[in-house]
């Protein structure tokens, strides 16, 4: 099992501020994915960045695989309630996913 | 709209007991899979299908098994259910190549 290691595992922020969190692996991926999750629900999938060095933006999201496929970043930008969840970064051997333990992220107004 | 469906939502079942979780997915997706969820330990591979009749094991598949008969279905039986085996367990689905997963709600298992 390739293992990936997020961080920070807890966050809390205000509402305004900007916050990067990062997944981490001794291994090169082919991709990997990122994730968010709200209580009660299943993951629902943000983005895929498959090249390394790719950097994808998603409105207030920006997304960056790292240049050796062993890493990847998540960064928003002026951080809004609706932002709060956990953030899962997941990377595939064969097509099953390996997660990584998430990022949980509350923003408060 | 097609969809991935997991039920019951919640279910409460006793030691020994066989329980079957059920995921249907309406995606024409190949590839189908079970997690569950725990606290600490994120989101562990429990088995997973490429394919009608083709089912494998993930991490952690002792004391589970699945049987895939056709394209939309892929049933989780706990063999004989377990306090360790209360979780949240989650369904997936994905077609063939670097695409994401469609995730069910989940269902809530606990083993008394």
């Amino acid at each position: 099992t390739q293992l990936l290691e997020q961080s920070p595992q807890f966050l809390s922020i205000q509402e305004g501020e900007n916050l990067t969190v990062y997944c981490n692996s001794s291994s090169v991926f082919s991709s990997l994915q990122w994730y968010r999750q709200e209580p009660g629900e299943g993951p629902v999938l943000l983005v895929t960045v498959v090249t390394g060095g790719e950097v994808k933006k998603l409105k207030r999201l920006t997304f960056q695989f790292g240049d050796a496929r062993k890493d990847s970043s998540l960064h928003i930008t002026a951080a809004q309630p609706g932002d709060t969840g956990l953030y899962l970064c997941a990377g595939p051997t064969g097509y099953a996913l390996n997660f990584g333990k998430g990022t949980s992220l509350l923003v408060t107004p | 709209d097609a969809e991935i469906t997991q039920s019951p939502r919640h279910k409460i079942t006793e030691t020994g007991r066989q329980v079957t979780l059920a995921c249907h997915q309406t995606w024409n997706h190949n590839n189908m899979f079970w997690y569950r969820q725990d606290l600490g330990h994120g989101l562990r591979l429990i088995h997973y299908s490429y394919g009608v009749q083709d089912t494998n094991k993930g991490e952690v598949s002792d004391g589970y098994s699945v049987s895939r008969s056709n394209t939309e279905d892929l049933p989780l039986t706990l063999e004989s259910a377990a306090s360790s085996q209360t979780s949240v367990y989650f369904c997936a689905s994905s077609r063939d190549g670097p695409y994401g997963y469609t995730f069910g709600s989940g269902t809530r298992l606990t083993v008394v």
